[in-house]
């Protein structure tokens, strides 16, 4: 079936340094991928999104990168801050059957002043 | 804006009985979908509903039903609970039938005795 894998369940950087966040996904067919960040007690927050046309997509201090040739998305935080702290979500989706999201289990970013 | 915004906040329930969650979407959102979040697990799609339909159903059991009315707002119902359907429950919102990124709302924390 359908899956998305982090390969790191835990990354820990320093403040100021920045964050590479990886994600590998399975299905071929997926069209869409979108990173969320989860801090204890809430809902997943949206962070970025991008389609399978693009290869980059660039947002407010974070960039989203997608290798469909490997099959693989990452999410690069600039100059991490202790705010950035939490868990983070790939997930993945075939537009065509109205965004119905397959999510991996997660990678915990600590970030250390 | 207020954002999605889900009710109750936190729920106990014992086994067997049968639940009721709702959920309201970002204003201009025309799209609901549930999703279930295990205790250190990624969300995982329950179902989706669009123009009062459900259109999209994951791996769960005919216990888990839904209902989306005019004004776009959603229900999530679930019916004999288990134990194992103690869980963060999160309902997405997102608009033009889908196809744009999904905002999610705090949850609901359901516990079943």
């Amino acid at each position: 079936g359908e899956s998305v894998g982090l390969h790191l369940p835990t990354l820990s950087v320093q403040e100021g340094d920045n964050s590479i966040i990886n994600c590998a996904y399975s299905n071929s067919a997926s069209d869409y991928f979108i990173w969320y960040k989860q801090e204890s007690g809430k809902g997943p927050q949206f962070i970025i999104d991008i389609r399978s046309n693009m290869d980059k997509r660039q947002g407010q201090r974070v960039t989203v990168l997608l290798n469909k040739t490997v099959k693989h998305l990452s999410l690069q935080i600039a100059a991490t801050q202790p705010g950035d702290s939490a868990v983070y979500f790939c997930a993945e989706a075939y537009m065509e059957y109205g965004n119905k999201l397959v999510f991996g289990a997660g990678t915990i970013l600590r970030v250390k002043s | 804006d207020a954002g999605v915004t889900q009710s109750p906040t936190h729920l106990i329930k014992t086994r067997g009985q049968q639940v009721t969650l709702r959920c309201s979407p970002k204003s201009g959102h025309d799209t609901v979908s549930w999703y279930q979040q295990a205790l250190g697990q990624g969300p995982q799609f329950i179902f989706q509903y669009y123009e009062e339909e459900e259109r999209q159903r994951g791996n769960f059991p005919d216990r888990f039903s839904g209902h989306q009315f005019p004004n776009y707002s959603s229900e999530l119902n679930v019916n004999a609970l288990l134990l194992g359907d103690s869980a963060l429950y999160l309902c997405a919102s997102s608009s033009d039938r889908g196809r744009k990124p999904q905002f999610f709302g705090p949850g609901t924390r359901l516990t079943v005795l």
